[in-house]
């Protein structure tokens, strides 16, 4: 089963409008991870939060993790067209084994 | 940055083919691995490499093996292409395991579309 589940599925958004996407999981983890996959293409890295950060931001993407709620969030802020793409994220294996495990993910449309 | 450079984009092969996708990395990455994209479904693990001949079953081994002879190439190989290995494969590296280290982040390669007919 997979570890990440992301909510929702997908999100539709005018540009200069915020999105937020969540994260749930189900058993403790060190570290979280959200990656951003534009059409056909790679995964590309955008934040890692840890077990004992509770909010982190890199230019105007917001993450916030709740460790009590295992779940977690993050914020676009003032989207742009060029920010539709497929957003993961990715937490370890919840039996152990150090892999990566990603989510279904949350497809974002940003409308111009 | 890093690169990981898989070698083909597009890939289309016939079902009972042996097929190779290649995935080479620059940046001295001990780990390697091999996901499978399906929409819907999210990336899930193939295969993962943390070190030159060693590998590790993800959670769909099935129909697959690897093989890592250099520290920089991890191949994937369907040893007997059936329709539903057509899919997305993806290609990333990593310099330490989620968890393990502050270099956790993985680099992707561009991925593989493959289609067996």
């Amino acid at each position: 089963s997979q570890q990440g589940e992301e909510d929702p599925q997908a999100l539709s958004i005018q540009e200069g409008e915020n999105a937020t996407m969540n994260c749930s999981y189900k058993t403790s983890i060190n570290n979280l991870q959200w990656y951003r996959q534009n059409s056909g293409r790679g995964l590309v890295h955008l934040i890692l939060i840890r077990s004992n950060e509770r909010e982190k931001h890199s230019g105007r993407l917001r993450v916030t993790l709740d460790t009590s709620k295992k779940s977690s969030s993050l914020l676009i802020t003032a989207s742009r067209a060029a920010d539709t793409a497929s957003y993961f994220c990715a937490t370890e294996r919840d039996t152990g084994g150090f892999k990566t495990i990603f989510g279904a993910g949350t497809r974002l449309f940003v409308k111009a | 940055d890093v690169k990981v450079t898989q070698s083909s984009r597009y890939l289309v092969k016939r079902t009972g083919e042996k097929v190779f996708l290649e995935c080479v990395q620059d940046m001295d990455h001990e780990n390697m691995f091999w996901y499978r994209q399906d929409p819907g479904l999210g990336l899930r693990l193939i295969y993962f490499s943390y070190d030159v001949k060693m590998k590790e079953k993800g959670d769909i081994p099935e129909g697959y093996s690897v093989s890592r002879e250099k520290k920089e190439r991890f191949s994937l190989i369907l040893e007997s292409a059936s329709t539903n290995q057509t899919s997305m494969y993806l290609c990333a590296s990593s310099l330490d395991f989620l968890g393990t280290g502050p270099n956790e982040k993985l680099f992707f390669g561009s991925g593989t579309q493959l289609s067996v007919l």
